[in-house]
């Protein structure tokens, strides 16, 4: 069956550094990939989409990787800040034109001053 | 825009008792989607609609539950009858469609449900 695997446990980094999230995922072959942001009690929020012919995005502070040989996805925020401080989910979406995308379980991103 | 709208916010409830959750998607989006969140199972796809027509209904659990979108700017999702195992929270979400980045999905506020 399709797993999507991000990592459970929180990551703690320090302000200023680079933050590395992984996405991996198996039995799948998505068209594209995302990344969105959740905080505590709101939906999540978009942050940005790479397509299966892409190996790299950016925006702003944020990069996106997407190794379709690897299944895995890696998503770096540089010069992180405590406003950071979020889940980051993954999220693959098919090529059959359908809309649907399956999420992964997000990680936790703790950006400590 | 007010992006996606979500009634109620909160809903407590008793076991056995109907619970109706409602949506508004943005403006022109072409498809509407619910899940349902939990700490155990993260972020689940319950059902989507695209032009107002369900095309995969495959992740609602059981007959308790349906969602109906009448038109383009509103949408349901009930649960008949509600157990203490449906708590959680659940998100409204809308895309403009496929391709050139109309995939990305805009979330609502989510509503949070808890069934006693």
């Amino acid at each position: 069956s399709q797993k999507i695997e991000q990592n459970s446990e929180a990551l703690n980094i320090q302000e200023g550094k680079t933050a590395t999230l992984t996405c991996n995922y198996t039995n799948y072959s998505p068209a594209y990939l995302q990344w969105y942001r959740q905080d505590p009690g709101r939906g999540p929020v978009f942050l940005l989409l790479i397509r299966e012919n892409e190996k790299e995005k950016r925006k702003e502070r944020l990069k996106v990787t997407f190794d379709t040989t690897l299944k895995q996805s890696l998503f770096h925020i540089t010069a992180s800040q405590p406003a950071d401080s979020a889940t980051y989910l993954c999220a693959l979406g098919h090529s059959s034109n359908t809309g649907k995308l399956i999420f992964g379980q997000g990680t936790t991103l703790q950006v400590k001053p | 825009d007010a992006g996606v709208i979500q009634s109620p916010r909160h809903e407590v409830t008793e076991m056995g008792q109907e619970v109706t959750l409602r949506c508004k998607p943005i403006s022109g989006h072409d498809y509407l989607f619910w899940y349902r969140q939990t700490m155990m199972r993260g972020l689940e796809l319950l059902i989507y609609f695209n032009n107002n027509v369900p095309i995969d209904d495959s992740g609602m659990p059981e007959d308790r539950f349906s969602a109906k979108m009448p038109n383009a700017s509103f949408s349901t999702l009930k649960i008949q009858p509600s157990e203490p195992r449906d708590s959680a929270v659940y998100f409204c979400a809308s895309s403009l469609g496929q391709g050139g980045g109309q995939e990305t999905q805009y979330f609502g506020p989510g509503t949070r449900l808890l069934v006693l």
